[in-house]
């Protein structure tokens, strides 16, 4: 099966920081990649669908000045998460699509704690 | 009304169970259907993915979609500890009129499995 990875694999960081996220696509391109925030015992809650080249289409409620999204390549995105607060502690999960357009394949996840 | 429903359980099995996990849903322009399953703290996994109604089998998982009733199950028979994670049903409908493209993921609610030995 596809692989998806993501980096780093868990961050802490102070109240105020950004903190970048990389997603990455290892043994596909990927046209399509979309960003998911995952509370404790809840389902994944879509942020941001991000395709290669183009502007990130946000969620409606998700703030696209403060969750930055870049699709440089067809293997690669970046989630940054600008001057962090405690709330946005969570667990991020990326996924990619391959040129065939149907199955989402999961990155591991990224847990970030902001103090 | 969420597009997707899917009890929450928590679900708890004896190891070799039958164990049944539904979906329903609300949209009928959702064509694909997808099971993930998920271990605490790991990204989901996806299992099985299914076009439009009729069955699928892999192993000992079976997929079953009735779209006249929209509603999906995941089967899994002679269910093991190791099954033992949140599975999360999944459902997205076609981006363009040749449905050469798919969209975002329309997730249910996810199921904690426990299978005890």
């Amino acid at each position: 099966g596809a692989v998806v990875s993501q980096h780093p694999s868990w961050v802490i960081c102070k109240s105020g920081t950004s903190v970048k996220i990389e997603c990455r696509s290892l043994d596909f391109q990927a046209t399509t990649m979309f960003w998911y925030r995952q509370f404790p015992k809840q389902s994944l809650m879509l942020m941001a669908t991000s395709n290669e080249g183009s502007k990130a289409t946000y969620e409606q409620g998700v703030e696209k000045d403060k969750f930055l999204i870049n699709h440089a390549s067809l293997t690669l995105s970046t989630l940054t998460v600008t001057s962090a607060h405690p709330e946005d502690s969570s667990f991020y999960i990326c996924s990619a699509v391959g040129l065939a357009g149907v199955e989402q394949f999961f990155g591991p996840g990224t847990r970030l704690t902001v103090l | 009304q969420k597009e997707v429903e899917q009890d929450p359980g928590p679900l708890s099995v004896p190891e070799g169970a039958i164990v049944s996990l539904n979906c329903t849903y609300s949209n009928s322009a959702f064509q694909y259907f997808m099971w993930y399953r998920q271990y605490s703290r790991k990204g989901p996994e996806l299992l099985m993915y299914t076009y439009s109604s009729g069955n699928k089998e892999d192993g000992r998982f079976t997929a079953q979609v009735d779209k006249s009733s929209k509603y999906i199950s995941l089967f899994i028979r002679d269910s093991q500890p190791s099954d033992s994670a949140t599975y999360l049903c999944a459902m997205s409908s076609p981006l363009n009129a040749g449905g050469t493209s798919y969209g975002k993921l329309t997730f249910g609610q996810g199921t904690i499995l426990t299978v005890h030995p």
